[in-house]
């Protein structure tokens, strides 16, 4: 079974500055889906960014960035220039490719709090 | 475009009673479905998901159940509810794996 885990609980950082927030999954797959979601205090899911298995490239979004470690099956999340915006739970998580499986599987989560 | 509706967004219900959570989709066909539980300041949960109309997964033993009566309908029901069944629960799709897009929740609580 596919696992998941975020072995931060709680971060934070200062504003402008930047912060890494680690994932490492178990999976033998060779083709899978990683994302990042925030949860801010809505507890509204909103997805951060998508790396496809298959692509070397790593993933960017803007200020959000992630470093995809295939064969360490470790996928982090760099947030460049943090905002007091980006305080909020992320989620790490994980699906199979084409969900004919059905799975997407989370992480525990990582609460980041933003400091002025 | 695509949408998820869940409701109701708050319920408090006693010890025993029966819940059901509805969650329907709209702008897509034969998505899979999720519906997770979220306690206080953790993760997700994944209770069950359904690839196909009639098709559920359970990932965890409770006193839950789900049912897909139709193509893009997710419910979420109990018999009894007990006071660990209290939570966050999310209810979401997505389309072979891709991005998942999830409701905006209910809290509930059971007293």
């Amino acid at each position: 079974a596919q696992t998941v885990t975020q072995s931060q609980p709680e971060m934070s950082v200062q504003e402008a500055e930047t912060v890494t927030l680690s994932c490492t999954y178990d999976t033998s797959e060779n083709n899978y889906y990683l994302f990042w979601y925030k949860q801010p205090p809505s507890r509204q899911m909103i997805l951060v960014i998508r790396q496809e298995a298959y692509k070397q490239q790593n993933a960017t979004e803007n200020r959000f960035s992630v470093n995809f470690q295939k064969a360490a099956k470790s996928f982090s999340l760099k947030i460049s220039d943090s905002q007091l915006g980006d305080t909020a739970m992320y989620f790490c998580a994980f699906s199979d490719y084409g969900g004919s499986q059905g799975n997407l599987i989370f992480g525990k989560g990582t609460k980041l709090s933003v400091k002025p | 475009s695509q949408t998820i509706h869940q409701w109701p967004a708050t319920l408090v219900q006693p010890v025993g009673s029966p819940l059901s959570l509805e969650c329907t989709v709209e702008g897509t066909s034969n998505p899979n479905l999720y519906w997770y539980r979220q306690a206080a300041g953790r993760g997700l949960q994944l209770l069950f998901y359904s690839v196909g109309i009639g098709q559920i997964s359970s990932e965890v033993p409770q006193n839950l159940s789900a049912s897909r009566p139709q193509d893009r309908q997710f419910i979420l029901s109990s018999k009894k509810l007990l006071l660990s069944d209290s939570g966050f629960y999310l209810c979401a799709w997505s389309y072979r794996g891709g991005k998942a897009f999830f409701g905006q929740g209910t809290r509930l609580t059971v007293v």
